[in-house]
């Protein structure tokens, strides 16, 4: 069992679409990320909140959006995505942003794009 | 900059043989390591972490690594392979410009009957 809960498992969504994936940990952390994992790779920094306030943003297009509403959610928003952003879309949060506090991972949202 | 090599994309043993994972870092400041595995369909696991103080670090499910700082590696053994340790293998290394996870490309371990 992951102590960080992402939905929906999965998602196919077209071209034109807008959806959303969240994000939820309650272990009281206060950073949070999002992963973008291509297949047999590993995974790619996109997005760090770090209490909430984003810390860094990997030159993400802005088809991606993300969002921290709280401490303990986090949301990415998806709109006009391409086929080649189908991947696993993993969130992970830590105690803090620093070097020696260790991701806890979750299961992920496989997106596919149409 | 810190990086992180694998050494090998893809390593199979046989039940109850050796697993020997290898990592080597680069880094111009002490490193935080780390190995995570992520098993099919699900996210990264962490197995073991190396901070500070013992070399030796042990983990989850009989895992451990050590850090050896001459060699600039921290490779993850265990001494016998049990069927449910297939998985992808990720070292990492702590060190982008703000903390973030630098991980190596991963080894596919396959353990054979």
């Amino acid at each position: 069992d992951t102590e960080v809960t992402q939905t929906p498992k999965h998602l196919v969504m077209g071209m034109t679409n807008k959806k959303s994936l969240k994000c939820e940990q309650h272990m009281g952390h206060r950073a949070m990320y999002w992963y973008k994992q291509k297949a047999k790779k590993p995974p790619e920094l996109m997005f760090v909140y770090s209490y909430e306030k984003l810390s860094i943003n990997e030159s993400v297009p802005s088809r991606f959006s993300p969002e921290c509403p709280n401490s303990s959610l986090l949301n990415l928003h998806l709109h006009a995505l391409q086929p080649e952003d189908s991947a696993l879309y993993l969130c992970a949060s830590s105690q803090a942003q620093l070097y020696n506090s260790p991701l806890h991972f979750g299961n992920g949202t496989r997106l596919t794009v149409t | 900059a810190q990086s992180v090599t694998q050494l090998g994309s893809h390593v199979s043993v046989s039940e109850g043989a050796l697993v020997l994972l290898r990592c080597n870092y680069s880094s111009s400041v002490p490193p935080y390591l780390f190995w995570y595995v992520q098993y099919p369909n699900q996210g990264l696991q962490l197995l073991l972490k190396y901070t500070t103080g013992a070399t030796l670090v042990k983990g989850i499910n009989g895992f451990e690594a050590e850090f050896k700082k001459s060699e600039t590696s921290f490779h993850l053994t265990k001494p016998s392979a049990h069927m449910s340790d297939a998985a992808e293998y990720f070292c990492a290394v702590s060190g982008g410009s703000q903390g973030n996870l630098i991980f190596g490309k991963g080894t596919k371990l396959s353990v054979k009957p």
